[in-house]
This record gives C-alpha cells, structure tokens and sequence, in this order.
C-alpha cells in the first residue's frame, strides 16, 4: 500500500521556466510534508515542508503548495536551473506520531534544459 | 561541521552471509533514521531510533535489526543476505524527533551476490 505516491517518474523544463512536481498522499493522518533532492551517489538532501496547518510555504524560487481536501501537494521551483536537475522526493510524516518515520514517495527525476 | 558518516561506502557480500552497516550522525544529533532505497520500492522506511531506543520499525522482516549507543551512533545488521537486499542503505539522523532537521549520509551500497 503506497501511502505517498509521485506519478510522474520523469519531468523536462526549459531553463528560466517552471517546474511543477507532484505527490498525493492516502493518509490523513499525515500532518507534516516534505520535499528533499537528491543526486546520484549522495543521500537526499531537505528542501522545504510543510504542516498540515498551512497551504503554502515559500524559500526563494521554492514553493510548495498543500491542498489537503485533495490530499496532494505540489512543489513550485521558479525560474528553473540546469543545477536544480536531481530526483526529488516528496515525503509525509506523523509529526508528533511518528517521529523520526519519513513516508517516502517513488521520486520524479526533474531536468533542466539550458 | 562534519555531515552524517556511513561506513563502509560500498560493500559485496555473498548470498546467506550477514552484514554490519555503520552511521555515525552528526555531533550532538540523538534520533537516527533508517532507509532502504531500490530502484523497484524506492525509499522505505527500516527503522528509527531515540536515546538507544528503537522508536518505529518499518515493515522488514527479523533479518533487519539495528542498535544505538550511548554516543548515538548507530548500526543495522542484516542477516542470512538475500539478492533482494542489495540496495543503497541510507542513515538520517536529527537533534529531535520528526520535522525537517533531519541530515541524510551518502549511504552505503550494498550489492549481494
């Protein structure tokens, strides 16, 4: 049962345009989301999150989006980089249930064409 | 200051053997975490720990154990190694349970022949 779903294994964007990731999740009971990347050969590295009790939250060219009645979030990179080609992962936890226990979604490998 | 360290990076282990991975987190982190990823399952969960206690466990099954010291460094053992374990093992640890705090390892690559 695959509680955190990315459907798009792959995404493709022209430098200085933006990129748009997606993930819808089953639970509800998650209440904390994130975002990581990660290049090959390294560990993924934390983006940005979210709590259930907000609907956006912004860091530089990143947004994510979270939209609870749909149970889906998205995540916004705005103007896209050539260096910002990685796989992302979004993730959800129980914050305070789960602790330390990351939820992790297949992953969308983003490109950024010059 | 110095990131969150796996040992060793790479490792080939014969079907049936038993393996010990090393994470050493960053200094003054407590919680570490456990992940599995494969091209197949992605990144799942094996499990987590908290002042030398296990906190959660993911659904593996006995083979995967792991432990915490009192320095909060960490090991996972995996034992009688199946082909399906070959896998990249990554470790995550954190000052505090849950949020975003938490730093992953390069991770150690795992291949089982």
């Amino acid at each position: 049962d695959q509680q955190v779903k990315q459907n798009s294994p792959s995404l493709s964007v022209q430098e200085g345009r933006i990129s748009i990731l997606n993930c819808d999740y089953t639970n509800s009971m998650f209440d904390y989301f994130l975002w990581y990347k990660k290049y090959p050969a390294e560990g993924p590295t934390f983006l940005i999150s979210i709590s259930s009790i907000k609907d956006k939250n912004e860091d530089g060219r990143f947004t994510v989006f979270l939209n609870k009645s749909a149970k889906h979030l998205s995540l916004h990179i705005v103007p896209s980089q050539p260096g910002d080609s990685a796989v992302y992962f979004c993730a959800a936890s129980g914050y305070y249930n789960q602790g330390g226990k990351l939820i992790f979604g297949q992953g969308t490998e983003l490109s950024v064409k010059p | 200051k110095a990131g969150v360290t796996q040992t060793p990076r790479y490792l080939i282990k014969t079907r049936g053997q038993q393996v010990t991975l090393s994470c050493s987190p960053i200094s003054g982190h407590r919680s570490v975490s456990w992940y599995q990823q494969t091209p197949g399952q992605g990144l799942q969960f094996l499990f987590e720990y908290f002042s030398e206690t296990q906190r959660n466990k993911g659904n593996f099954p006995g083979r995967f154990s792991g432990r915490q010291f009192s320095n909060s460094r960490s090991e996972m053992n995996v034992s009688t190694l199946e082909l399906g374990d070959s896998a990249l093992y990554l470790c995550a640890s954190s000052f505090r349970r849950g949020g975003d705090g938490y730093t992953f390892g390069s991770g150690t690559r795992l291949t089982v022949v």
